[in-house]
């Protein structure tokens, strides 16, 4: 069955930075595209960034551009969100997702999410 | 970019029917599929409905989606309301700028 389990989240100061990573299974990983998506507290879902199979393609949001950066590593099954700069609006649970196209399609699978807190 | 608006929240009781509209803002709502998501409190969403009115395996049928083009908008009907069916709903659309957009979600209270 597919899984996607985030972790590396936790908190960290304005202006700092941290790596989320999802490790994937139940499916061969490199033949799909993956997403990041956030939640702020008590708020709705915020699309943030994606990646192509092959990491050629590549988009953000607004909001993250310039400060988020998005990988995956098809040998090790695994995607990652390297952030830096943060700021205290950057506090959420950030899932990553399956989507079906790179186009707006469905998010078909999601992970169960990494809080992460920015905070002084 | 367009947004998509949905009610802050709709009630209903066990047994009866809800509808859950979701409003395009701008753009043809018909131009891109629209997708529903539920999420239980403390759960990572789920879809309900893709592609304005499929429903993936698993989903009853009491879950239905329809376009709407004279209001521009997208509609989740649930049917024969559990009291399981209490969720956040979010619907969500494509934006050729910003590719995936959600709507500001939707509380249903089944009281």
């Amino acid at each position: 069955q597919v899984q996607l389990v985030e972790s590396g989240g936790g908190l960290v100061k304005p202006g700092g930075s941290l790596r989320l990573s999802c490790a994937a299974s139940g499916f061969t990983f490199s033949d799909y595209y993956m997403s990041w998506i956030r939640q702020a507290p008590g708020k709705g879902l915020e699309w943030v960034s994606f990646l192509s199979t092959s990491g050629t393609t590549i988009y953000y949001a607004d909001s993250v551009k310039g400060r988020f950066t998005i990988s995956r590593d098809n040998a090790k099954n695994s995607l990652y969100l390297q952030m830096n700069s943060l700021r205290a609006e950057d506090t959420a649970v950030y899932y990553c997702a399956r989507p079906i196209n790179d186009y707006g399609g469905n998010f078909d699978y999601w992970g169960q999410g990494t809080l992460v807190t920015v905070s002084s | 970019n367009f947004m998509l608006t949905q009610p802050h929240s709709v009630s209903e009781s066990p047994g009866k029917t809800v509808t859950i509209s979701c409003t395009r803002s701008w753009g043809r709502i018909a131009s891109n599929y629209v997708q529903w998501y539920q999420q239980r409190p403390g759960s990572a969403p789920t879809t309900v409905i893709y592609e304005d009115n499929q429903r993936p395996s698993g989903v009853p049928d009491r879950f239905s989606g329809s376009i709407d083009s004279s209001s521009n908008s997208a509609s989740l009907t649930i049917s024969g309301l559990k009291t399981e069916d209490e969720a956040d709903y979010y619907c969500q659309s494509y934006d050729s700028s910003n590719p995936w957009v959600f709507g500001g979600g939707t509380k249903l209270t089944v009281l």
